[in-house]
């Protein structure tokens, strides 16, 4: 099946950076949509793009559709302490039947000690 | 609050039990989905149902997993003969209708978290 390439795998952040994370894959994807989870929780929605090119902002966040489909990249502005957690990539690849998303493995965010 | 609801949060289960874990979608959202987490991975499709019919079931193992959204009522994901394997994060998401805005954005429910024993 398709699959999602997702990174870095983990990254620390020092408050007031920016940081960007980036989701490739093989398929062309039709939507691609980020995800923020933190630990016990379920992922939630941050930004969701349907158009090669688009670059959508979400607050700090900034999220881009690539060009060829198949790829999407996540910024953070000015990061703070609260943006910890694990940021999922997901894709629905223009092959697939019905609405199932294919998910990244997940960029862990930590704070430098 | 109108957010896709779980439960139970967590679920602990001998070997040989079943599992059987809800979902209640979305207020508006006709469409749920379920899929599976392993520490440390991303999450993976098991299932797509609308009311009363399963659209994809691609992602369900063969044997001992069964998923309906019945009429009325929440969504089941039914774990048989429960194994050591069978132990993750069960999450549910749900998306409005096709044709409604936001059609291809799911939300997520706070999960499942199975133990087996």
């Amino acid at each position: 099946g398709q699959q999602l390439n997702q990174s870095p795998q983990s990254m620390f952040i020092q408050e007031g950076e920016d940081v960007s994370m980036n989701c490739t894959s093989s398929s062309i994807f039709n939507t691609w949509l980020w995800y923020k989870q933190e630990p016990g929780e379920g992922p939630v929605l941050l930004i969701a793009l349907y158009k090669a090119g688009e670059l959508t902002s979400n607050g700090r966040l900034t999220a881009q559709f690539g060009i060829t489909r198949k790829d999407s990249f996540l910024n953070i502005s000015a990061s703070i302490p609260s943006d910890v957690g694990i940021y999922f990539c997901a894709g629905q690849p223009v092959k697939a039947a019905g609405n199932k998303l294919t998910f990244g493995g997940g960029t862990r965010v930590l704070v430098k000690p | 609050n109108a957010g896709v609801m779980q439960n139970p949060r967590h679920l602990v289960r001998r070997r040989g039990q079943e599992a059987r874990l809800r979902c209640s979608p979305m207020k508006g959202h006709s469409h749920v989905y379920w899929y599976r987490q392993l520490p440390e991975e991303g999450l993976k499709f098991m299932v797509y149902l609308q009311k009363e019919n399963i659209i994809d079931e691609s992602g369900m193992p063969k044997e001992r997993f069964s998923a309906e959204f019945p009429k009325e009522g929440p969504s089941i994901l039914r774990i048989q003969q429960v194994v050591r394997g069978d132990s993750a994060a069960y999450f549910c998401a749900s998306s409005p209708a096709s044709g409604q805005p936001s059609y291809n954005e799911q939300f997520f429910g706070p999960g499942t978290r199975l133990t087996v024993l």
